[in-house]
């Protein structure tokens, strides 16, 4: 079975530094991994996917995560954060399912002081 | 963006009565998905649709049904609304239904059910 654990319910940052939201998995089979984020008030935006290719993914604004299977962790950086990247960040997993089920990580909002 | 929409996007009912959720999509995807999103919980697969009244359960599927009798529509039915269905509730569609499955969102549906 998958699981997601995001590390972090809550992190705040001010603009200009870096960004790390934290996320560790548990998968049986090799993963993918996908980052959402959600703005307030807002349907899901996909952020970047791991798909077994290049072990660093970019996505877009600036994001981009390393899978790190020693380490069971998918963690999504930024080298400095926008006022715009104030969000809700999830962390999901699709594991060698029928149906491409997805599991969600609990999130972790991320707020950006000026 | 993708082209999926949601209707109605707010409702209020009250326990007891029945409520139907519709998603619509104009990509003519298989692969249709409900969620539904609470505080602290990520976002929870309710039940999905592989094709034309092909579906099944989620995680959190009791007292919830659905229905696909087109590609284009998915319908999430609560037969009797209760408080605990209070949710934002979100619909996804794909257009492969395997582990690289990525999957876009609409803009949800606010429920409450008093």
């Amino acid at each position: 079975a998958q699981s997601v654990t995001q590390l972090d319910s809550h992190v705040s940052v001010s603009e200009g530094t870096p960004v790390l939201l934290r996320c560790n998995y548990s998968s049986s089979y090799s993963p993918s991994l996908f980052w959402y984020v959600q703005h307030p008030n807002k349907g899901l935006q996909l952020l970047l996917k791991y798909t077994s290719a290049a072990t660093l993914v970019k996505g877009i604004n600036g994001f981009e995560a390393e899978f790190k299977k020693s380490e069971t962790s998918f963690h999504l950086t930024k080298p400095s954060a926008h006022m715009s990247d104030a969000a809700e960040y999830f962390c999901v997993v699709s594991g060698n399912n029928q149906g491409g089920k997805l599991i969600f990580g609990q999130g972790t909002e991320l707020s950006v002081k000026p | 963006d993708a082209g999926i929409t949601q209707s109605p996007r707010h409702k209020v009912t009250e326990t007891g009565t029945p409520v139907t959720l519709r998603c619509h999509q104009t990509e003519n995807h298989r692969y249709m998905y409900w969620y539904r999103q609470d505080p602290g919980h990520g976002l929870r697969l309710i039940h999905y649709s592989y094709g034309v009244k092909d579906t099944d359960k989620g995680e959190v599927s009791d007292g919830y049904s659905v229905s696909r009798s087109k590609t284009e529509d998915f319908l999430l039915t609560l037969e009797s609304a209760t408080s605990s269905q209070t949710s934002v509730y979100f619909c996804a569609i794909a257009g492969r239904g395997d582990y690289n499955n990525e999957q876009f969102f609409g803009p949800g549906t606010r429920l409450t059910v008093l």
